[in-house]
């Protein structure tokens, strides 16, 4: 099984950086995503790592790290349309997800 | 394109009656799944297909049922809802080719059975 460890909620001024932790125990790993989730909407993808190393997307970027069991979803120049819930989801060895309970970023202004 | 579509957006359902939400996606994906979500307790897998023709239990698999006689269209049925399966539930969609493929997710079905 997984056990997927994020903090329930942050909050960050508008223009200023947020780092998500995430942090995973799992008897398989094939690779880690992190999703958006705007209230009352889909998950939606945001990234994926399977190396360690940084991926970055413009204003996004997540790093993994496989020995530590260790993810983080940094975003920088926050915009209050970034006010969401910030999934990390881990693949076991059938390429099924499991997810973390998820942590809620507010931004404000 | 549409993606995937779940309907009814929203239900509210007498305990004890049987339920089909029906999920349907236009990408030609191989591999499907429903979820349910409850606060605090995140996404959790209730049943999967991972291409048409076969099915598979999730986390919680208990009360609900699938089937996937073709590879557009994925519904989930609840045989005889309880209190408990209260949620909003999501349907999402993979290109399943072998490999940890995006998930894509339906809108979602929030359910109230009382």
């Amino acid at each position: 099984g997984q056990n997927i460890d994020q903090p329930t909620e942050m909050t960050a001024t508008e223009g200023a950086i947020v780092q998500i932790n995430c942090t995973y125990q799992t008897s398989g790993f094939n690779g880690l995503f992190w999703y958006q989730q705007h209230a009352g909407e889909a998950p939606t993808f945001l990234s994926y790592n399977v190396l360690d190393g940084l991926e970055e997307k413009g204003r996004f970027s997540s790093f993994l790290s496989r020995s530590k069991g260790y993810s983080y979803l940094l975003l920088k120049e926050l915009q209050m349309k970034d006010s969401a819930s910030y999934l990390c989801a881990v693949t076991d060895n059938d390429y099924k997800l499991s997810f973390g309970a998820g942590t809620t970023v507010t931004v404000r202004a | 394109i549409a993606g995937i579509t779940q309907a009814p957006t929203s239900q509210i359902l007498a305990a004890g009656r049987r339920m089909t939400l029906r999920c349907t996606q236009d990408m030609r994906h191989n591999a499907m799944y429903w979820y349910r979500q409850d606060l605090g307790l995140g996404l959790r897998l209730i049943h999967y297909s991972n291409t048409a023709g076969t099915t598979g239990k999730g986390e919680v698999p208990d009360g609900y049922s699938v089937s996937r006689a073709n590879t557009d269209d994925f519904p989930l049925t609840l045989a005889s809802a309880v209190p408990s399966q209260t949620s909003v539930y999501f349907c999402a969609s993979s290109g399943g080719q072998g490999g940890p493929d995006t998930q894509y997710f339906g809108p979602g079905t929030r359910l109230t059975v009382l």
